[in-house]
Protein backbone atom coordinates (compact mmCIF):
# COMPACT_ATOMS: atom_id res chain seq x y z
CA UNK A 1 0.00 0.00 0.00
CA UNK A 2 1.13 3.37 -1.37
CA UNK A 3 1.31 5.76 2.07
CA UNK A 4 2.77 9.58 1.66
CA UNK A 5 3.48 11.29 5.06
CA UNK A 6 4.26 15.15 4.74
CA UNK A 7 5.44 17.42 7.91
CA UNK A 8 7.44 20.26 8.41
CA UNK A 9 4.53 22.78 7.51
CA UNK A 10 4.10 25.84 10.22
CA UNK A 11 4.21 29.89 10.37
CA UNK A 12 6.70 31.97 8.84
CA UNK A 13 7.50 35.41 8.27
CA UNK A 14 7.38 36.47 4.88
CA UNK A 15 10.99 36.18 3.38
CA UNK A 16 11.60 33.16 5.48
CA UNK A 17 12.01 29.65 4.83
CA UNK A 18 10.60 26.47 5.40
CA UNK A 19 11.62 22.73 4.56
CA UNK A 20 8.61 20.08 3.75
CA UNK A 21 9.21 16.95 3.70
CA UNK A 22 7.57 13.69 2.64
CA UNK A 23 7.82 9.90 3.62
CA UNK A 24 7.21 7.72 1.01
CA UNK A 25 6.51 3.92 1.89
CA UNK A 26 4.86 1.29 -0.31
CA UNK A 27 7.14 2.04 -3.42
CA UNK A 28 10.67 3.97 -3.82
CA UNK A 29 10.77 7.38 -4.86
CA UNK A 30 13.88 7.02 -6.83
CA UNK A 31 12.04 4.93 -9.53
CA UNK A 32 9.19 7.29 -10.17
CA UNK A 33 8.03 11.09 -10.86
CA UNK A 34 7.20 12.61 -7.37
CA UNK A 35 5.55 16.37 -7.05
CA UNK A 36 4.20 18.99 -5.16
CA UNK A 37 0.46 20.48 -5.55
CA UNK A 38 -0.44 23.05 -3.51
CA UNK A 39 -3.59 24.72 -2.19
CA UNK A 40 -4.26 28.00 -1.25
CA UNK A 41 -7.05 28.35 1.66
CA UNK A 42 -10.30 28.00 -0.28
CA UNK A 43 -9.06 27.94 -2.98
CA UNK A 44 -8.34 25.44 -6.21
CA UNK A 45 -5.33 23.51 -6.92
CA UNK A 46 -2.00 24.53 -8.24
CA UNK A 47 0.82 22.28 -9.04
CA UNK A 48 4.05 23.10 -7.75
CA UNK A 49 7.44 21.14 -8.64
CA UNK A 50 8.03 17.53 -10.16
CA UNK A 51 11.46 15.75 -9.74
CA UNK A 52 12.24 12.84 -11.74
CA UNK A 53 14.58 10.73 -13.73
CA UNK A 54 17.69 11.45 -11.41
CA UNK A 55 17.67 15.01 -10.06
CA UNK A 56 16.06 16.60 -12.87
CA UNK A 57 13.29 18.96 -11.89
CA UNK A 58 10.76 21.63 -13.04
CA UNK A 59 8.88 24.34 -11.22
CA UNK A 60 5.39 26.25 -11.60
CA UNK A 61 6.39 29.85 -12.59
CA UNK A 62 5.92 31.83 -9.40
CA UNK A 63 8.10 29.42 -7.47
CA UNK A 64 10.84 29.49 -9.55
CA UNK A 65 14.08 30.36 -8.04
CA UNK A 66 12.70 30.67 -4.56
CA UNK A 67 12.00 26.32 -4.17
CA UNK A 68 13.70 23.60 -4.65
CA UNK A 69 12.18 20.10 -5.05
CA UNK A 70 14.85 16.82 -3.88
CA UNK A 71 14.47 13.38 -2.62
CA UNK A 72 17.09 11.30 -0.45
CA UNK A 73 16.71 7.95 -2.01
CA UNK A 74 18.38 5.80 1.37
CA UNK A 75 15.50 7.52 3.60
CA UNK A 76 12.74 7.34 0.85
CA UNK A 77 12.16 11.05 1.36
CA UNK A 78 10.88 13.66 -0.96
CA UNK A 79 11.83 17.66 0.08
CA UNK A 80 10.40 20.70 -0.75
CA UNK A 81 13.14 23.72 -0.04
CA UNK A 82 11.11 27.04 0.17
CA UNK A 83 13.08 30.28 0.57
CA UNK A 84 12.26 33.87 0.51
CA UNK A 85 8.41 32.96 0.80
CA UNK A 86 5.48 35.13 0.51
CA UNK A 87 1.62 35.27 1.62
CA UNK A 88 0.29 34.07 -1.76
CA UNK A 89 2.82 31.00 -0.81
CA UNK A 90 0.35 30.34 1.90
CA UNK A 91 -1.25 26.63 1.24
CA UNK A 92 -1.92 23.36 2.06
CA UNK A 93 0.83 21.66 0.39
CA UNK A 94 0.38 17.77 -1.24
CA UNK A 95 3.13 15.52 -1.62
CA UNK A 96 2.19 13.16 -4.48
CA UNK A 97 3.23 10.17 -6.60
CA UNK A 98 3.02 10.51 -10.37
CA UNK A 99 1.78 7.37 -11.89
CA UNK A 100 2.46 6.52 -15.49
CA UNK A 101 0.52 5.16 -18.34
CA UNK A 102 2.14 5.02 -21.56
CA UNK A 103 2.43 8.78 -22.11
CA UNK A 104 0.12 9.78 -19.99
CA UNK A 105 1.05 11.37 -16.18
CA UNK A 106 -0.98 11.99 -13.48
CA UNK A 107 -1.49 12.35 -9.90
CA UNK A 108 -2.10 8.88 -8.59
CA UNK A 109 -1.61 8.56 -4.66
CA UNK A 110 -0.87 11.86 -2.57
CA UNK A 111 -0.63 12.70 1.21
CA UNK A 112 -2.78 14.26 3.95
CA UNK A 113 -0.92 17.54 2.97
CA UNK A 114 1.03 20.27 5.39
CA UNK A 115 -0.33 23.94 5.84
CA UNK A 116 2.16 26.49 5.50
CA UNK A 117 1.27 29.76 6.60
CA UNK A 118 3.25 33.10 5.60
CA UNK A 119 2.57 35.96 7.73
CA UNK A 120 4.38 38.21 10.19
CA UNK B 1 0.59 27.92 -19.85
CA UNK B 2 -2.48 26.51 -21.07
CA UNK B 3 -5.44 27.41 -19.37
CA UNK B 4 -8.21 25.14 -18.23
CA UNK B 5 -12.28 26.06 -17.61
CA UNK B 6 -14.48 24.12 -15.87
CA UNK B 7 -18.39 24.94 -16.22
CA UNK B 8 -20.34 24.80 -14.04
CA UNK B 9 -17.93 26.80 -10.95
CA UNK B 10 -20.67 24.93 -9.41
CA UNK B 11 -24.31 22.91 -9.12
CA UNK B 12 -26.62 21.42 -7.05
CA UNK B 13 -27.86 17.83 -7.65
CA UNK B 14 -30.11 15.41 -5.69
CA UNK B 15 -29.16 11.69 -5.04
CA UNK B 16 -29.18 9.52 -8.28
CA UNK B 17 -29.35 12.74 -10.67
CA UNK B 18 -26.90 12.39 -13.92
CA UNK B 19 -24.24 15.01 -13.72
CA UNK B 20 -21.86 16.40 -16.31
CA UNK B 21 -19.21 18.79 -15.72
CA UNK B 22 -16.89 20.15 -18.41
CA UNK B 23 -13.60 20.98 -19.23
CA UNK B 24 -12.02 23.40 -21.87
CA UNK B 25 -8.21 23.85 -22.13
CA UNK B 26 -7.38 26.99 -23.93
CA UNK B 27 -5.40 24.79 -26.61
CA UNK B 28 -5.54 21.40 -27.79
CA UNK B 29 -4.26 18.71 -25.37
CA UNK B 30 -5.27 15.57 -27.08
CA UNK B 31 -6.63 13.02 -24.39
CA UNK B 32 -3.44 14.00 -21.37
CA UNK B 33 -6.69 15.03 -19.48
CA UNK B 34 -7.37 13.63 -15.62
CA UNK B 35 -10.29 14.50 -13.36
CA UNK B 36 -9.84 14.61 -9.57
CA UNK B 37 -12.28 14.08 -6.60
CA UNK B 38 -12.13 16.32 -3.42
CA UNK B 39 -14.47 15.71 -0.50
CA UNK B 40 -14.05 18.13 2.43
CA UNK B 41 -11.34 18.23 4.45
CA UNK B 42 -9.65 15.84 2.46
CA UNK B 43 -6.60 15.51 0.33
CA UNK B 44 -7.54 15.18 -3.50
CA UNK B 45 -7.80 11.60 -4.79
CA UNK B 46 -7.58 10.49 -8.94
CA UNK B 47 -11.10 9.77 -10.26
CA UNK B 48 -9.99 9.07 -13.99
CA UNK B 49 -7.28 9.68 -15.77
CA UNK B 50 -6.05 9.73 -19.72
CA UNK B 51 -9.41 11.17 -20.08
CA UNK B 52 -11.61 8.11 -19.71
CA UNK B 53 -9.47 5.65 -17.61
CA UNK B 54 -10.83 4.85 -14.26
CA UNK B 55 -7.74 4.10 -11.53
CA UNK B 56 -9.07 0.53 -9.60
CA UNK B 57 -11.39 1.33 -6.64
CA UNK B 58 -13.42 4.10 -8.82
CA UNK B 59 -16.94 3.04 -9.46
CA UNK B 60 -18.28 2.88 -12.77
CA UNK B 61 -20.81 5.64 -12.59
CA UNK B 62 -17.81 7.84 -13.35
CA UNK B 63 -17.17 8.29 -17.16
CA UNK B 64 -14.69 10.69 -18.51
CA UNK B 65 -15.34 11.73 -22.34
CA UNK B 66 -13.65 14.08 -25.11
CA UNK B 67 -10.43 15.62 -26.85
CA UNK B 68 -8.66 18.11 -28.20
CA UNK B 69 -10.46 21.28 -26.36
CA UNK B 70 -13.55 19.42 -24.80
CA UNK B 71 -13.83 17.08 -21.86
CA UNK B 72 -16.85 15.88 -19.79
CA UNK B 73 -16.76 14.03 -16.47
CA UNK B 74 -20.45 12.16 -16.46
CA UNK B 75 -21.33 10.91 -13.03
CA UNK B 76 -24.62 8.57 -13.26
CA UNK B 77 -26.93 8.11 -10.44
CA UNK B 78 -24.94 10.68 -7.78
CA UNK B 79 -24.47 9.23 -4.46
CA UNK B 80 -24.02 10.79 -1.19
CA UNK B 81 -20.48 10.20 -1.23
CA UNK B 82 -20.04 12.09 -4.45
CA UNK B 83 -21.04 15.17 -2.94
CA UNK B 84 -17.64 17.01 -3.49
CA UNK B 85 -15.20 19.47 -5.61
CA UNK B 86 -14.07 18.17 -8.45
CA UNK B 87 -11.06 19.39 -10.75
CA UNK B 88 -9.62 18.72 -14.70
CA UNK B 89 -5.60 18.68 -14.77
CA UNK B 90 -3.79 18.73 -18.41
CA UNK B 91 -0.57 16.62 -18.16
CA UNK B 92 -0.09 17.43 -22.36
CA UNK B 93 2.61 20.81 -21.19
CA UNK B 94 5.94 18.65 -20.57
CA UNK B 95 5.86 18.81 -16.66
CA UNK B 96 4.09 22.01 -16.35
CA UNK B 97 0.13 20.96 -15.27
CA UNK B 98 -2.44 22.78 -14.76
CA UNK B 99 -5.68 22.49 -13.19
CA UNK B 100 -9.33 23.98 -13.63
CA UNK B 101 -10.63 25.92 -10.99
CA UNK B 102 -12.91 23.44 -9.78
CA UNK B 103 -16.29 22.65 -10.01
CA UNK B 104 -18.25 21.77 -6.56
CA UNK B 105 -20.90 19.47 -6.37
CA UNK B 106 -23.54 20.14 -3.67
CA UNK B 107 -27.20 18.57 -2.30
CA UNK B 108 -29.71 20.37 -3.64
Amino acid sequence: EVKLLESGGGLVQPGGSLRLSCAASGFSVSTTYMAWVRQAPGKGLQWVSVIYSGDNSNYEESVKGRFRISRQDSQNLLYLQMTNLRPADTAVYYCTRVGQSVTQLFFEDWGQGALVTVSS
Amino acid sequence: DIQMTQSPSSLSASVGDRVTITCRPSQAISTYLNWYQQRPGQAPRLLIYATSSLPSGVPSRFRGSGSGTEFTLTISGLQPDDFATYYCQQSYSSLAWTFGQGTKVDIK
